[in-house]
């Protein structure tokens, strides 16, 4: 059982947006630990796409964005494209557990 | 540029002990980084095992603790992760990931391809 809650699957057709949330608690998003966002294609190791809440690394186009707020964060992508069709993961610390915490997991099917 | 390269055995016993290395080129392995070990079941979610800073501390996910040990071997450049008392559950894609800011909890800046573990029977 993951410690962040995301939605199993979103989609979208090309061009829209679509966005995804990641839902934390007292401990972990709501203590003030960054959130991470990671972009998984079908057999590849993870990709790290936001971090520090909202900041992309380089290469990692403006479609990407994040934010977050009290206990949750969100993962928004505007003009879908093929390509952006892929597992995505949030990351965030327990500062009660010491330890990292990823979400579930939600997959996007661009339509 | 510096990259991980994850190896291990393939197929493991049951009740035994897993080892698995990851080799760090093109850097140092002494950088102000914690070095982490997510794993992936198959069709599963990304979960994080633990990891290790620059000085050699570390931290485990609470429900694998007692049968983790993350280490590293400063003269090979090499990650090490040993896993004790396997079982099914513990089959899995291990990955080798770097935390890019030198704090626990980093975002995981460089991953390596990942290594597959099958726990037989």
């Amino acid at each position: 059982q993951s410690v962040l809650t995301q939605p199993p699957s979103v989609s979208g057709a090309p061009g829209q947006r679509v966005t995804i949330s990641c839902i934390g608690s007292s401990s972990d998003i709501g203590a003030g630990f960054d959130v991470h966002w990671y972009q998984q294609i079908a057999g590849a190791a993870p990709k790290l796409i936001i971090f520090h809440n909202g900041d992309r690394p380089s290469g990692v186009p403006d479609r990407f964005s994040g934010s977050r707020s009290v206990t949750s964060a969100s993962l928004a992508i505007t003009g879908l494209r093929a390509e952006d069709e892929a597992d995505y993961y949030c990351q965030s610390y327990d500062g009660s557990l010491a330890s990292s915490v990823f979400g579930g997991g939600t997959k996007l099917t661009v339509l | 540029q510096v990259q991980l390269q994850e190896s291990g055995p393939g197929l493991v016993r049951s009740s035994g002990t897993l080892s698995l290395t990851c080799v760090v080129s093109g850097g140092s392995i002494n950088s102000n980084n914690y070095w982490n070990w997510v794993r992936q079941s198959p069709g599963g979610g990304l979960e994080w095992i633990g990891e290790i800073s620059q000085s050699g501390n570390t931290n485990y996910i609470p429900s694998l603790k007692s049968r983790v040990t993350i280490s590293k071997d400063m003269p090979k450049m090499q990650i090490l992760l040993t896993m004790t008392s396997v079982t099914a559950a513990d089959s899995a894609m291990y990955y080798c990931a770097r935390g890019g800011w030198g704090n626990p909890g980093d975002a995981l800046d460089l991953w390596g391809q990942g290594t597959v573990v099958i726990v037989t029977s």
